[in-house]
């Protein structure tokens, strides 16, 4: 079943340390989108890819890095976690000409 | 600068109780309206897309308008299911990104 896969879903974490949030999909999206979401809050974008080797920085990029080496997979680099990077971290893809937006369940991260 | 504006935050209906929820925006020129639900724990599930006023779309109990200002979601007859965040999001002629509203918690009581 064609679907987006984000690892892991809840994740707890000391500062400074490094992380790594995974999304894959199946359907050969060309588009992929990395969002963060705070409760009853607006989704904030923080990087997109409009294919393999393409990554540009959103309005909130939140000193957090991506790669884009495989179509099919988008993961999230922080590179030293702060608490204010505590949020629900979702990934979205859609292929290049529709409009519709296939989202992960989403990651929750927590910083202690 | 654009925005979007979802009202109400929250709203509890008895089943069967039809109602509508608003999406508000500003846009230099709009290239697309778009709605979505949000389960708790889960990523938004695409429901519509609208592109001009006037333009009309339904899924079951729900329907979608727009206008050159808003949009509606009316929700007839709706059922407990029916309970979610329905979020609402614009694109921009002037930039393809979606720029969303912070969305409308529905309740819906047996």
């Amino acid at each position: 079943e064609a679907d987006i896969y984000q690892t892991p879903r809840y994740l707890v974490i000391g500062t400074g340390k490094k992380i790594t949030l995974e999304c894959s999909q199946t359907m050969g999206h060309d588009k992929m989108y990395w969002y963060q979401q705070d409760p009853g809050m607006e989704l904030h974008l923080i990087h997109y890819s409009y294919g393999v080797n393409s990554t540009e920085k959103g309005d909130l990029s939140s000193e957090s890095t991506v790669s884009r080496i495989r179509t099919e997979h988008f993961p999230l680099t922080l590179e030293s976690a702060r608490p204010s990077h505590t949020s629900q971290y979702l990934c979205a893809s859609k292929p290049t000409g529709a409009y519709g937006y296939t989202f992960g369940s989403g990651t929750r991260l927590t910083v202690v | 600068e654009d925005q979007v504006t979802q009202s109400p935050e929250a709203l509890r209906l008895q089943e069967g109780e039809s109602s509508s929820l608003n999406c508000s925006y500003t846009v230099s020129g709009l290239r697309g309206l778009f709605w979505y639900r949000q389960d708790p724990g889960k990523g938004p599930e695409f429901l519509f897309t609208l592109y001009s006023a006037g333009e009309e779309k339904e899924k079951e109990r729900l329907k979608a308008t727009l206008t050159k200002k808003e949009s509606f979601l009316h929700i007839t007859a709706p059922k407990p299911e029916d309970s979610a965040t329905y979020l609402c999001a614009v694109q921009a002629d002037s930039n393809y990104q979606l720029i969303w509203g912070a969305g409308t918690k529905l309740i819906i009581k047996p």
